[in-house]
């Protein structure tokens, strides 16, 4: 089937403005992750959702990250009042269920803040 | 924070010549898994070892693992122009849903 898709591919934005970046893991996969990577800091975990379970943030920078996942399925990672350090590629991975198992990555969205 | 420490940071060799890259990382692990990144976009999983697992093979990939030296490798054989690319080492721990990666080698080969 499909791998994880993410929208949009790119995006630019000034500094202060909202962004909404849309995951579509693997249909029947219950675990989405995201990811961002930047060049000073490597890859980084952001926040992990898990079925039904409260998902878990410990990985996000700031109050300004949040992510929601609706019906088990899509997820959605906003950021708000963006500023130049959040430029960088965020990546959504899904698995199938726990940790035992591989992760798939998405194509990422650039996200430059100017 | 990173957990794994690739090496070496960058790799170039010939076509046909095998590519071995290592990872260290310092905490326990349920299973590390290695990937590749072109163009830095999106990781393509190639392999995961679980803790219990020596080796394991995949086509041209031998992955080797040993909890002792919480350490892994990744040998590519009989490389080809197609593999230059990064790659990166990533773990999973007993009580977390993250992956942990490491900083990545960069493979560079030259037909």
């Amino acid at each position: 089937g499909a791998g994880v898709s993410q929208s949009p591919s790119n995006k630019v934005t000034e500094k202060g403005k909202d962004v909404e970046l849309r995951c579509d893991p693997i249909s029947g996969h219950t675990a989405l992750y995201w990811y961002r990577q930047s060049l000073g800091q490597g890859l980084e975990f952001l926040i992990y959702f898990q079925g039904n379970s409260a998902p878990d943030k410990s990985g996000l920078p700031s109050d300004r990250f949040s992510a929601e996942r609706t019906g088990g399925s899509v997820s959605t990672l906003t950021i708000q009042r963006t500023q130049q350090e959040d430029s960088a590629v965020y990546l959504c991975a899904s698995s199938l269920s726990t940790t035992r198992d591989e992760q798939y990555f998405g194509p990422g969205t650039r996200l430059t803040v100017t | 924070s990173q957990q794994g420490e690739e090496d070496p940071q960058a790799l170039s060799i010939q076509e046909g010549e095998n590519a071995t890259m290592n990872c260290s990382y310092k905490t326990s692990i349920n299973n590390l898994q290695w990937y590749r990144q072109n163009s830095g976009r999106g990781l393509v999983h190639l392999i995961l070892i679980r803790s219990n697992e020596r080796e394991k093979h995949s086509g041209r990939l031998r992955v080797t693992l040993d909890t002792s030296k919480k350490s892994s490798s990744l040998l590519i054989t009989a490389s080809r122009a197609a593999d230059t690319a990064s790659y990166f080492c990533a773990t999973s721990g007993r009580s977390q849903g993250n992956l942990i990666f490491g900083k990545g080698t960069k493979l560079s080969v030259k037909p």
